[in-house]
């Protein structure tokens, strides 16, 4: 099956600093990627959509100022928080898709937890 | 936009009943409704999905039921296991999803 990776699985920086992730499909062309915010025990909230080689759509109340996203290539898109705050702190899940593929399914990286001190 | 609303948000059975876990949508234009199963840290693993022009679709013990009329949807587990334990989602969407609250399943021995 479709395999997402995400790098790096854990991360703690201090507040005021920037963190990039990435999520790369190993071996499929991703031409849809999304990223996702997981608090604890709660569900999947949708930040935003990227599609290679154009601008995200953020959702409602997600800073695009303060997320961004950058879809470069068929198969890598990162997610850089500026600035980051304790509020920022969260396990961040990227999925991929191609829609070209006639396949429905988004298949998810492992996730990055994020801590921000 | 699309709202998905999933009920109950815990769901506790003994070892070999089964459990049905409910979801409705908002959005008349979704087309596509898959089922996930998360465990604690780790990412959601897709275990059953079904398109609008489908009404049911089984494989195993699970099972997915799709009302367009009255957008909702179900997923039904039968003969559960204590490896059934878990967060399931549903979700529903198109081009993007938007996912439901969540059902923490517990499987007694």
């Amino acid at each position: 099956g479709a395999v997402v990776s995400q790098h790096p699985s854990r991360v703690i920086c201090k507040s005021g600093t920037s963190v990039k992730i990435e999520c790369r499909s190993l071996d499929f062309q991703a031409t849809t990627m999304f990223w996702y915010r997981q608090f604890p025990k709660q569900s999947l909230m949708l930040m935003a959509t990227s599609n290679e080689g154009s601008k995200a759509t953020y959702e409602q109340g997600v800073e695009k100022d303060k997320f961004l996203i950058n879809h470069a290539s068929l198969t890598l898109s990162t997610l850089t928080v500026t600035s980051a705050h304790p509020e920022d702190s969260s396990f961040y899940i990227c999925s991929a898709r191609d829609p070209t593929s006639g396949v429905w399914e988004q298949y998810f990286g492992p996730g990055t937890r994020l801590t921000v001190t | 936009g699309e709202n998905v609303e999933q009920h109950p948000s815990t769901l506790s059975v003994q070892e070999g009943d089964s459990a049905v876990i409910k979801c409705t949508y908002s959005d008349s234009a979704s087309n596509y409704f898959p089922w996930y199963k998360q465990e604690l840290g780790k990412r959601p693993q897709l275990i059953i999905d079904i398109r609008s022009n489908v009404g049911e679709k089984k494989d195993q013990r699970i099972a997915v039921t799709l009302n367009k009329t009255a957008k909702h949807f179900s997923l039904h587990i039968t003969e559960t296991q204590p490896e059934d334990s878990a967060v399931y989602f549903c979700a529903a969407g198109g081009g993007d999803m938007r996912f439901g609250a969540g059902t923490r399943l517990t499987v007694k021995p």
